[in-house]
């Protein structure tokens, strides 16, 4: 069974600062791996999904990475605005099937001016 | 372009009480999902529905039926609303996979109290 674990928690950085959020998973049998924005009593917004043939996926400042081997994910966010401030999620398919996206709890992001 | 659309945003409920959770898309996705969101247990898949007419469970599907009306609609009911229900309820859709697994869009979600 897929599980999806994302540390930290929470991170609390100054703008301008470049950073990295990590995700791992347990079944390096993937068939991908998606990074999402959530603001605050908003839905999930997609921000890059990298197929389980890829390495990496860019958009704008956001670059995520997929090592398979080893189980991980990280999303690095490229000099940082408060606009960034949002909890991120990422996720992955499992239990049997592509349909199941199994997630991870979160990061909590919070860039200060 | 809606998107994913969620009705009603918020709602109290006591318990025992039944209601349906409205979820629409505007995308022609064959695939859509309900989806859970609790403090410290991250987002639990309900019931997804593959295509018009399939419906299956997914991780927590006890207390809830869904309904899948047509290709644009998909409907999640509480028979019996308890506390434990108590959650933001969000619906999301999916493009078919063409070569690459497409991602899939998420609506607002619905806030549900039940007393």
């Amino acid at each position: 069974k897929q599980e999806v674990t994302q540390i930290p928690a929470a991170l609390s950085v100054p703008e301008g600062e470049n950073l990295v959020l990590n995700c791992s998973f347990t079944d390096s049998a993937i068939y991908n791996l998606q990074w999402f924005r959530q603001d605050p009593g908003k839905g999930l917004t997609s921000l890059l999904l990298i197929q389980s043939s890829q390495r990496e996926q860019t958009s704008g400042r956001l670059n995520a990475s997929l090592d398979k081997s080893s189980g991980r994910s990280t999303l690095y966010i490229a000099a940082s605005q408060p606009g960034d401030s949002a909890t991120y999620l990422c996720a992955s398919p499992g239990g049997g099937g592509s349909e199941k996206l199994v997630f991870g709890k979160g990061t909590k992001l919070t860039v200060n001016p | 372009n809606a998107g994913v659309t969620q009705t009603p945003k918020f709602q109290v409920l006591k318990t025992g009480q039944s209601m349906t959770l409205q979820c629409a898309q505007d995308m022609n996705h064959n695939s859509m999902y309900w989806y859970r969101q609790d403090p410290g247990m991250g987002l639990r898949l309900i019931y997804y529905s593959a295509s018009e007419g399939t419906t299956d469970k997914g991780e927590v599907p006890n207390g809830y039926n869904v309904s899948r009306l047509n290709k644009r609609e998909f409907s999640l009911r509480l028979e019996s609303a308890a506390p434990s229900q108590t959650s933001v309820y969000f619906c999301a859709s999916r493009a078919p996979m063409v070569r690459v697994y497409q991602p899939q869009h998420f609506g607002d979600g619905t806030r549900l109290s039940i007393l």
